[in-house]
Formats: structure tokens, sequence, C-alpha cells
């Protein structure tokens, strides 16, 4: 399972760092999404990006930062976080709307 | 916006039983309507979906059934197998503007036990 790869699997830092995720889709899709997810709470979608354009930032507090620089990248700037933001993040690709979404392994997160 | 709910949370099931999973989504106009499969410590991967535009599908053992009227659809897995073990999440999403906008339900614990 190649298609959506996520880099770094696990990541643990303080809340004074600044870090990235990596998300890199291989299957020529056209949108690329970022959920969270935590325990016990439905996946919860944080940005879209569609043709390298954002469509959606769904009331995200801003030291979460998205980035695209083209349709194959897509990255998740972090900085000044806080415990609570400890969670797996998952990056998504699809052709359209229409199409299924295929998920990468995700990164897991945990802030100290 | 489309609130998407879900029961059971969690669900524990004999070997070959039938399990069933429910949803219920608030917007009328949603049209899509994918269900995941996530094994432990694995991604979320699509294991069937449904469109607005039929009221069943069917995929060897697993069925989704919608019923537009009452806002509701559901996940059928017959003759369970303990690989079915897993969190299964509904979902629901309209097309237009709202690129790939997918709600999530919470999830099910599926356990089918040998």
């Amino acid at each position: 399972e190649t298609g959506v790869t996520q880099t770094p699997r696990h990541l643990v830092m303080g809340m004074t760092n600044k870090k990235s995720l990596k998300c890199e889709q291989h299957l020529g899709h056209n949108a690329m999404y970022w959920y969270k997810q935590s325990a016990k709470k439905p996946l919860e979608l944080m940005f879209v990006y569609s043709l390298e354009e954002r469509v959606e930032n769904n009331s995200v507090p801003s030291r979460f930062s998205p980035e695209c620089p083209n349709s194959s990248h897509l990255f998740l700037h972090l900085h000044t976080l806080q415990p609570e933001d400890s969670a797996l993040y998952l990056c998504a690709s699809s052709q359209d709307q229409w199409s299924e979404q295929y998920f990468g392994p995700g990164t897991r997160l945990t802030v100290t | 916006g489309e609130n998407v709910e879900q029961h059971p949370s969690t669900l524990s099931v004999q070997e070959g039983d039938s399990a069933v999973i429910k949803c219920t989504y608030s917007d009328s106009a949603s049209n899509y309507f994918p269900w995941y499969k996530q094994e432990l410590g694995k991604r979320p991967q699509l294991i069937i979906d449904i469109r607005s535009n039929v009221g069943e599908k069917k995929d060897q053992r697993i069925a989704v059934t919608l019923n537009k009227t009452a806002k509701h659809f559901s996940l059928h897995i017959t003759e369970t197998q303990p690989e079915d073990s897993a969190v299964y999440f509904c979902a629901a999403s309209r097309g237009g503007s709202t690129l790939g906008r997918l709600y999530f339900g919470r999830g099910t614990q599926l356990t089918v036990w040998p």
C-alpha cells in the first residue's frame, strides 16, 4: 500500500517546537485532505486542497498551517501546539468529490 | 452542516453471525455514503459506498442499504469472520462546491469471536 505515504510515522514534540508533517500521493489525484483522529471522536476534517488551492479550512487553529506546493505533496506545519493536539493525523487524496478517498498510514503525534 | 450519528459504538458477534451498523444523517442534500474499515494500527480503507440514486448495494458478504426518506443507511455483514474485526466508519457527503467534504460517524468497534 504505497499510494499515499506520510512521514514521519511517529512524532513527539514539545509545545514550543516547530515541526512539519509530510504527505505524498502517487495516484495522480486532484484533491488532498488532512484529518485529525482522536480517541473516541469522529474523524475531523481539517483542510481540503483541490488542484493545489485550499478550498476549505474547517475552523482549525492557526497553530496548524497547511501547504500544498503541488498536486502530489501536502504538508502540515505545526508550531506552539497544545497537549490536546496529540492525535493521529491522517492525509488522504481523491480524484474528485465523487471518488473514494485513499488514506495514508497517519502520523501519531504526541505533544508533551 | 451535516451531522452523522452512528450506532452501536461497539458490537460483538459470534463468527458466522450477521452484523448490522446503522447511521443517520441530517442534511437531505447528502448524496454519497461511503463506509470505511480501519483495522488496528492501520489506515481507514473504503469497503463499500452507495449513492442516493440506489437503495441497496451488495459486494459479496457486505451490503449497504439507504433510506433517503428516513435519512438513514446501514452496513450489513453476513457470515462474519474474525478478520472482519475492526472499527467501521460511516460517512455522508454531497457533491458540488464542498469538494470531498466527508462527515464521519464516530465509528463502531466490531469484534468477531471465533
